[in-house]
C-alpha cells in the first residue's frame, strides 16, 4: 500500500545543534507538507512544498519528488523546537487525501 | 492568519452519550477534515467535506457521523460514545483545492470516554 515513512523516529539534540529529518514516500505526490506538533498537541503547518526548497527562519525543507523524498533541516536548534515533526503527502493513488508519516519525536536539551 | 477553532480543549463523556465536537474556521475554506490521533497509530482520517452539505468517509468512519450545514462549521458526532473512542480529535481546513493547498489544524480536543 501507499506508505509515508519518516526517519529517525526519535532524535535528541543539544541546543544549538543542526539536524536533518527525512520523509520517504512510496508513490508520486501532488504535494508534501511538514508539520510540527508542540508538547500541547497543536499541529502547525511549517511548509507546503511539492518540490524544490523553502526556508523559514532556522527551518528549511527540500522535496525531490522524482526521487520520492523530502528533508526538513533544523539549524541552531532551540528548546522550543521540541515536539513531533510530521510529513504528509497528498497521493492520488491513496484516494486523493493526505497520508501522514509516523513522525519524528525531537527533544532539544538546554 | 488562518484560525481553526475547536469548541473544547478537554472533554469527558460517559459511555453511550451522544457527543458533538465542533470546529469553525474563519478563512472561507471549502475543505474541512476530522482526524483522530492515537499513540502508535498516528493521525487517521475520520471524515472530510469539500463543500457545504457534502461529506466523504475517511479511513475510520465507523461510529462517527458529521454535519456541515454552513461553510465555516464542520461538526463531528459520536452517536453513542464508547471507551475506544477516547482519543485526541483534530479538525483541519484547507483552500482552495484540497490537494494543492496547506492544511491548517485546530488546537485539538482531547476526549475521554468513561
Amino acid at each position: 500500500g501507499i506508505q509515508v515513512e519518516q526517519s529517525p523516529p526519535d532524535l535528541i539534540l543539544q541546543e544549538g545543534a543542526n539536524s536533518t529529518l527525512r520523509c520517504n514516500f512510496s508513490d508520486s505526490v501532488n504535494n508534501l507538507q511538514w508539520f510540527h506538533q508542540n508538547p500541547w498537541g497543536q499541529l502547525i503547518n511549517l511548509f507546503y512544498i511539492p518540490s524544490g526548497t523553502k526556508q523559514n527562519g532556522r527551518l528549511s525543507a527540500t522535496t525531490v519528488a522524482t526521487e520520492r523524498y523530502s528533508l526538513l533541516y533544523i539549524s541552531s536548534s532551540q528548546t522550543t523546537d521540541s515536539g513531533v515533526y510530521f510529513c504528509a503527502a497528498w497521493i492520488k493513488a491513496a484516494g486523493n487525501k493526505l497520508t501522514f508519516g509516523g513522525g519524528t519525536r525531537v527533544l532539544v536539551k538546554p | 492568519d488562518v484560525k481553526v477553532t475547536q469548541s473544547s480543549r478537554y472533554l469527558v463523556k460517559r459511555t453511550g452519550e451522544k457527543v458533538f465536537l465542533e470546529c469553525v474556521q474563519d478563512m472561507d475554506h471549502e475543505n474541512m477534515f476530522w482526524y483522530r490521533q492515537d499513540p502508535g497509530l498516528g493521525l487517521r482520517l475520520i471524515y472530510f467535506s469539500y463543500d457545504v452539505k457534502m461529506k466523504e468517509k475517511g479511513d475510520i468512519p465507523e461510529g462517527y457521523s458529521v454535519s456541515r450545514e454552513k461553510k465555516e462549521r464542520f461538526s463531528l458526532i459520536l452517536e453513542s460514545a464508547s471507551t475506544n473512542q477516547t482519543s485526541m480529535y483534530l479538525c483541519a481546513s484547507s483552500f482552495p483545492t484540497a490537494g494543492n493547498s496547506p492544511l491548517h489544524f485546530g488546537n485539538g480536543t482531547r476526549l475521554t470516554v468513561t
